[in-house]
């Protein structure tokens, strides 16, 4: 199955300062690639999404950038803020069309 | 709020028991997937099912089954409890079966087996 891994497992990062969030994957296949935010005891809400034809998507302070030849896609935050501090999962779906989650990276944004 | 329902919110019993974790979509949505999430395995797939019909498998062990019924919503039967099946239990919903749209999570359920 598709393997999916995030790097790094935990990021500590000052107010105001940018936090790159990486992620790869296995499947030269996948072309749908989402990032989910979880803060703590919540449910995971998706905050951008990229897919296959596309290199770079933003969203006001949040961008992702595909690198589909090296198979790696990165969550890009600018200047972050209390409220950015969550766990953030990639996932990737894959030729089998199933959605593969990566286990998380922890983003701690210090005031 | 996402329009996503689980039910029961918490939930805590004994090893070897079984018990029942309850799902409704996103009115619309026809997916719906189920989700093990535990401290150490982040946001593991268990099954899908799409229309009534189980359209993918996952991690899903033996002892767990799941349902999608004619109006939409999915259960989650787990059996045979054991210790190391403690962990959040989350549904999603997706307009597709395919995979390629956002899937909208709901709020989870906290399974505790002691």
């Amino acid at each position: 199955g598709e393997n999916v891994e995030q790097h790094p497992s935990t990021l500590s990062v000052q107010e105001g300062d940018s936090a790159v969030i990486k992620c790869t994957y296995s499947d030269s296949a996948s072309n749908y690639f989402p990032w989910y935010k979880q803060e703590l005891g919540k449910r995971p809400q998706l905050i951008i999404d990229i897919r296959s034809n596309v290199g770079e998507k933003k969203d006001q302070r949040i961008a992702v950038t595909l690198n589909k030849t090296a198979k790696h896609f990165s969550l890009h935050i600018t200047e972050t803020q209390p409220e950015d501090s969550a766990v953030y999962f990639c996932a990737v779906r894959g030729g089998n069309n199933r959605l593969a989650f990566g286990k998380g990276n922890q983003v701690v944004v210090i005031p | 709020d996402s329009g996503v329902t689980q039910t029961p919110k918490h939930l805590i019993t004994a090893t070897g028991q079984r018990v029942t974790l309850r799902c409704s979509p996103r009115s619309g949505d026809l997916s719906v997937y189920w989700y093990q999430q535990s401290l150490d395995q982040g946001l593991q797939f268990l099954i899908q099912y799409y229309n009534g019909e189980e359209r993918a498998k996952g991690n899903i062990l033996e002892r767990f089954s799941a349902q999608q019924f004619p109006d939409l919503h999915s259960e989650l039967n787990l059996s045979s409890l054991e210790l190391g099946d403690s962990a959040l239990y989350f549904c999603a919903s997706s307009v597709d079966g395919g995979g390629a749209y956002e899937q909208y999570f709901g709020p989870g359920t906290r399974l505790t087996v002691t």
